[in-house]
């Protein structure tokens, strides 16, 4: 299946700084790029999403970047604040005949430092 | 909205033995299910992708005969996890993707597995 790399795997950022999450996707197909959030105990939310007819989306503090060329998208979060401190996932989603499935990046674990 | 409802919400089972877990989509209609295993490191890990009136299709390294699933309409799957053993511990997610919506995957709450 689809691979889909996330880096890093663990950022530690100060309050009020920015933190980014890269990922990077192979298959060519994939066409919905949606980022998750998880908080201990719960399940993955989602956050935000992009669709590969963008190159940038922003949710208040939330920002996506893709590069469709290089294969690559990224979660750029602003102006952190301790609640942001949670695992990240991006995935990547590629519709074939019948079917739409989603891959996983192996997440990021975030902390905002007060 | 749309909800997805999965339960049982922790099971611990003699290994050898097998679990089942549901999933229901509540608000929407689940064209597809995918089932996902998320290990104690957080990794996801894509078991299977079940889609109505299509085959489910199985990721490599998970089977049906260990993980066989039913999608019988448009708001419920089930999985079971055959003859458990220590592997396949770990937190079972299921993420529901209507017809009509965006492309938004959906989660339960996950299933949580502890085999003993």
């Amino acid at each position: 299946g689809e691979q889909v790399e996330q880096l890093p795997s663990i950022l530690r950022v100060q309050e009020g700084s920015s933190a980014s999450i890269n990922c990077s996707y192979e298959d060519s197909a994939s066409n919905y790029f949606p980022w998750y959030k998880q908080e201990p105990g719960e399940n993955p939310k989602l956050i935000i999403d992009i669709r590969s007819n963008m190159e940038r989306k922003q949710i208040q503090e939330l920002i996506v970047l893709l590069d469709k060329k290089a294969k690559r998208f990224s979660l750029h979060i602003t102006d952190t604040q301790p609640g942001d401190s949670a695992m990240y996932f991006c995935a990547a989603s590629a519709r074939h005949t019948g079917y739409q499935n989603f891959y996983f990046g192996k997440g990021t674990s975030l902390t905002v430092i007060p | 909205g749309a909800l997805v409802y999965q339960y049982p919400r922790r099971t611990i089972c003699k290994s050898g033995t097998s679990m089942r877990m549901e999933c229901q989509a509540v608000g929407f209609q689940a064209t597809s299910v995918a089932w996902y295993r998320q290990s104690p490191q957080k990794t996801f890990e894509l078991i299977a992708l079940s889609t109505v009136n299509s085959a489910i299709k199985y990721e490599q390294n998970f089977t049906q005969e260990k993980f066989p699933i039913s999608h019988p309409n448009l708001s419920f799957s089930s999985m079971t996890v055959l003859n458990a053993y220590l592997e396949d511990r770990g937190l079972y997610l299921c993420g529901a993707r209507g017809q009509a919506n965006t492309g938004q995957l959906y989660f339960g709450e996950g299933s949580k597995l502890t085999v003993l």
